[in-house]
C-alpha cells in the first residue's frame, strides 16, 4: 500500500502568517491516465473532513483562495497564504491513484502560536 | 442536496458484531459508490471499505476478513457489518461519497 507522510506534525502559526505542509508518497502517484490522484482534506474540531483539494492543485467547491496545493509525483504541498482562524484544525493528504486501499496521511495539526 | 447520515450503536462490547448504516440522500446509490473510514479518537482516518455504484465491494485488507458492506438501493441505505470487535475498534465511523461529501460520523464505544 501507498505510504503518504506528512510533516510537520504540528504547525503552530499566527493570524495572516502564510504556512505550507508537506506530503511525501512512497510511490510516484502520476496515473497511468494523466492524472495525479492527491487530494488534500481539513478537518476542524469536533466535524467531518471537508475537501479543500483535487487532483493536487485544484480547489473544491466554496474553497477560498488563500489555499493552494502543488507538487508532482512523490511530493506534494499544501499552502494557506494568510491564516486565518477558520483554518485552524487537521490536514490530511490522501492518495487514490493507487486505490484501493485508498491511503491519508498521518495529519498536521495547525494551531495558534 | 446530497446528504449521507450514519447510525448506529454507540456502545458496542468486546468481540460482538457493530452494524451500522447509512443513510444517503439527494443521490443513487446506483450512481454513486459509498465509502466508510474510521478514525479512533485523537488519530487519523483510516479507509475501510467501498461498496461501489454497482454493488462490487473492496476492502481494508487489514480488515477484510471482519468486514462486509452491503446495500439496499431502494432505502437509499449502506450497511457495515463488523464482527470480533476489539477495544481498539473504538472510532468514529463516517460513511462519504466521493470524499466530498461526508456524514456527520458516529461514535462507537467498543467496552472490555
Amino acid at each position: 500500500d501507498v505510504v503518504l507522510t506528512q510533516t510537520p506534525s504540528i504547525l503552530s502559526a499566527t493570524i495572516g502568517q502564510s504556512v505550507s505542509i508537506s506530503c511525501r508518497s512512497s510511490q510516484s502517484l502520476l496515473d497511468s491516465d494523466g492524472n495525479t490522484y492527491l487530494y488534500w482534506f481539513l478537518q476542524r474540531p469536533g466535524q467531518s473532513p471537508q475537501r479543500l483539494i483535487y487532483l493536487v492543485s485544484n480547489l473544491g467547491s466554496g474553497v477560498p483562495n488563500r489555499f493552494s496545493g502543488s507538487g508532482s509525483g512523490t511530493d506534494f504541498t499544501l499552502k494557506i497564504s494568510g491564516v486565518e482562524a477558520e483554518d485552524l484544525g487537521v490536514y490530511y493528504c490522501m492518495q487514490a491513484t493507487h486505490a484501493p486501499p485508498w491511503t491519508f496521511g498521518g495529519g498536521t495539526k495547525l494551531e495558534l502560536k | 442536496q446530497v446528504q449521507l447520515k450514519e447510525s448506529g450503536p454507540v456502545l458496542v462490547q468486546a468481540s460482538e458484531t457493530l452494524s451500522l448504516t447509512c443513510t444517503v440522500s439527494g443521490f443513487s446509490l446506483t450512481n454513486y459508490g459509498v465509502i466508510w473510514v474510521r478514525q479512533p479518537p485523537g488519530k487519523g482516518l483510516e479507509w475501510m471499505g467501498i461498496i461501489w455504484r454497482n454493488g462490487n465491494t473492496d476492502y481494508n485488507s487489514a480488515l477484510k476478513s471482519r468486514l462486509s458492506i452491503n446495500r439496499d438501493t431502494s432505502k437509499s441505505q449502506v450497511f457495515l457489518k463488523m464482527n470480533s470487535l476489539q477495544t481498539d475498534d473504538t472510532a468514529i465511523y463516517y460513511c462519504t461519497r466521493s470524499y466530498t461529501y461526508w456524514g456527520q460520523g458516529v461514535m462507537v464505544t467498543v467496552s472490555s
